[in-house]
């Protein structure tokens, strides 16, 4: 069973676009959640992660917007480059339950 | 820091053999995670360990899954006998205590025929 589902599978936007990847949640005991981010051939790297204690967190060009009441939360990527060009995994857990359930994951492409 | 290490990179084998996934987490880390990466299922947590020990062994397929942490610097992943089904990347990571980042290792591309 899938706890965090994710959508798009795949976006393609162009050079300087802003993609928004977003991902839903049902387990009312999760308080983390971090993106991930996965070049081909690699293992996924943390990109940037949000508390509920907070409606959005910004690092460089990637945005975190969380809705709490709606169990939503997104991720944008301002800018976007041809390097960005990667699978996106939005996961969550609970603060003391240590695992990451992931979402199945977003396929970007950025066009130059 | 060299990074969580996984070996082997690649493995080919064939349906009923043993296989061994070997993990090295980052030093100081002390809590290790073992997840399986296919294209229909995605990421899915097998394991992990908090200071050696088994915390969540809920996500282990079956019987033929068993993971070992003897010791704070090393970990296997092992599958007896494997199945073609079994055809998945496998990856590590560590952290540095509970709900920290989780340091992902390159993986370990596995086929079974």
């Amino acid at each position: 069973q899938q706890q965090v589902k994710q959508s798009p599978q795949s976006l393609i936007v162009q050079k300087g676009g802003i993609p928004i990847i977003n991902c839903a949640y049902e387990n009312t005991a999760f308080d983390y959640f971090p993106w991930y981010q996965q070049f081909p051939g690699k293992g996924p790297a943390l990109l940037i992660a949000i508390r509920p204690d907070v409606s959005e967190k910004k690092e460089g060009r990637f945005t975190i917007s969380f809705n709490k009441s709606a169990k939503q939360f997104s991720l944008h990527i301002m800018d976007s480059q041809p390097g960005d060009s990667a699978t996106y995994f939005c996961a969550a857990s609970k603060n003391s339950g240590y695992a990451l359930n992931f979402g199945k994951g977003t396929s970007l492409l950025v066009t130059p | 820091d060299a990074g969580v290490i996984q070996s082997p990179r690649h493995e080919v084998t064939e349906m009923g053999q043993e296989v061994t996934l070997r993990c090295k987490p980052i030093s100081g880390h002390n809590s290790l995670f073992w997840y399986r990466q296919t294209m229909m299922r995605g990421l899915e947590l097998l394991i992990y360990f908090n200071n050696n020990v088994p915390i969540d062994d809920s996500g282990m397929p079956e019987d033929r899954f068993s993971a070992k942490m003897p010791n704070a610097s090393f970990s296997t992943l092992k599958i007896q006998p494997s199945e073609p089904r079994d055809s998945a990347v496998y990856f590590c990571a560590s952290s540095l205590g509970e709900a920290e980042t989780q340091y992902f290792g390159p993986g370990t591309r596995l086929l079974v025929l």
